[in-house]
């Protein structure tokens, strides 16, 4: 059973508009949530995280926000551009022993269209 | 140099072949980590090294076989694979295994067992 979900495979969106990209999890116990972008043919590079003491981290053009109760978070890309185009991953993780280890969803892919 | 580095970029193997890939990272991180991407599933933690010793094994088949002399190297050593072995193996690199890790990906090797 997947913890981290990623719903949506794909995703378009016009240049200059903004990217929503979502994200669902099913274990209380995650309490740090990162956000990867990958590019074809290189690994995934670290965007931007959050921690559950929070609600929102922002960083330039991109938004995290966690919403505990629900267990979902979103990245917001304002505005987006062509070279945000790639595929993104949402990870999770928690304290204590084993919190090394990040669970990732399947990722959905952002085209941003010129 | 980049952060961490991964060779071959591309492996062909057959069922009977040994193979290695490696890994190097230049951040100055205590812990390495191997991760196997297959189509349409999530990154999957394979192993986890803390100063270079193994914290981690998620049930790997044993035809899978990590080495990390040091901190900076790491080795998947490979034999008798199976054709559904054939994934994308990310190697990645954090400062420790602590909490709020942010883990940093190698490019891959796109491994192919024939």
């Amino acid at each position: 059973d997947q913890q981290v979900k990623q719903n949506s495979p794909s995703l378009s969106v016009q240049e200059g508009r903004i990217s929503i990209l979502n994200c669902d999890y099913t274990n209380s116990m995650f309490d740090y949530f990162l956000w990867y972008k990958k590019y074809p043919a290189e690994g995934p590079t670290f965007l931007i995280s959050i921690s559950s003491i929070k609600d929102k981290n922002e960083d330039g053009r991109f938004t995290v926000f966690l919403n505990k109760s629900a267990k979902h978070l979103s990245l917001h890309i304002v505005p987006s551009q062509p070279g945000d185009s790639a595929v993104y991953f949402c990870a999770a993780s928690g304290t204590g022993a084993g919190s090394y280890q990040l669970t990732f969803g399947k990722g959905t892919k952002l085209s941003v269209i010129p | 140099e980049t952060g961490v580095t991964q060779t071959p970029r591309h492996l062909v193997m057959g069922m009977t072949n040994k193979k290695s890939l490696k890994c190097e990272q230049h951040l100055g991180h205590n812990a390495m980590y191997w991760y196997k991407q297959s189509a349409k599933k999530p990154l999957e933690l394979m192993f986890v090294y803390s100063l270079e010793e193994r914290v981690e094994n998620n049930s790997v088949p044993s035809r899978f076989s990590p080495e990390c002399p040091n901190s900076s190297h790491l080795f998947l050593h490979l034999h008798t694979l199976q054709p559904e072995d054939s994934a994308l193996y990310l190697c990645a690199s954090s400062q420790d295994w602590g909490t709020t890790i942010i883990q940093y990906f190698g490019a891959g090797t796109r491994l192919s067992v024939l």
